[in-house]
């Protein structure tokens, strides 16, 4: 099914361990972003990309990496995680104006 | 500062009542998405919307782009229903990028 697939799903990390996050699209989009969702707040934009070897910072870019080697994968890194970064990661691609599509999230806890 | 603008925030309904979900933004658009959240669930997108009126089953959307306000309506409102609804828009910015209003949450009592 053509879609936004993150991995993984839920995680729990300790503070200071690195980890890296997924998202897959089979749509052939140009754009990709990873978002994070705090209560409370809308989705704010941590780095985005719009093409192949292309990444720009968003909103909140501190304490991420990113990396789009191939045009259908999108990794979002954490290098030393903290607790500031619990929260839940979402993946999105689109072509130019047409329709956003979401990846199904991924709940980060940080211990 | 809030680029995107929701009203109310939280909606409680009784079933079968009509429900209207406000938005308004303040930056320069290429569209606007409306965007549904299930509890614990991911993002689905219900609209795209660039001008005018759009309708899916009991669903409408309408956009004013002179007056920088959209509004999301349900008919016929069911427990299903129930969801976080977020507005989003489309910049005109450099990478397109979107900026999202923190959600409306929507309890449809049956």
């Amino acid at each position: 099914n053509a879609g936004v697939t993150q991995t993984p799903k839920f995680r729990v990390l300790k503070t200071g361990q690195s980890m890296t996050l997924l998202c897959a699209q089979d749509m052939n989009h140009e754009y990709m972003y990873w978002y994070r969702q705090d209560p409370g707040m809308g989705l704010r934009l941590i780095h985005y990309s719009v093409g192949e070897g292309t990444t720009a910072k968003g909103e909140v870019p501190d304490g991420y990496n990113v990396s789009r080697l191939k045009k259908q994968n999108f990794l979002l890194g954490l290098e030393s995680a903290a607790p500031s970064q619990t929260s839940v990661y979402f993946c999105a691609s689109s072509y130019w104006t047409v329709e956003a599509f979401f990846g199904q999230g991924t709940r980060l806890t940080v211990v | 500062k809030n680029e995107v603008e929701q009203s109310p925030q939280n909606l409680t309904a009784q079933e079968g009542e009509f429900i209207t979900i406000n938005c308004s933004y303040s930056v320069g658009i290429s569209a606007l998405h409306w965007l549904q959240q299930h509890p614990g669930g991911g993002i689905v997108s219900l609209f795209m919307l660039s001008s005018g009126k759009k309708k899916h089953g009991r669903l409408i959307a309408t956009i004013n782009i002179q007056e920088k306000h959209s509004s999301l309506h349900i008919t016929a409102s069911h427990p299903r229903d129930s969801a976080v609804y977020i507005c989003a828009v489309r910049s005109t910015n450099t990478g397109n990028q979107f900026y999202f209003g923190t959600g409306t949450s929507l309890t449809v009592i049956p």
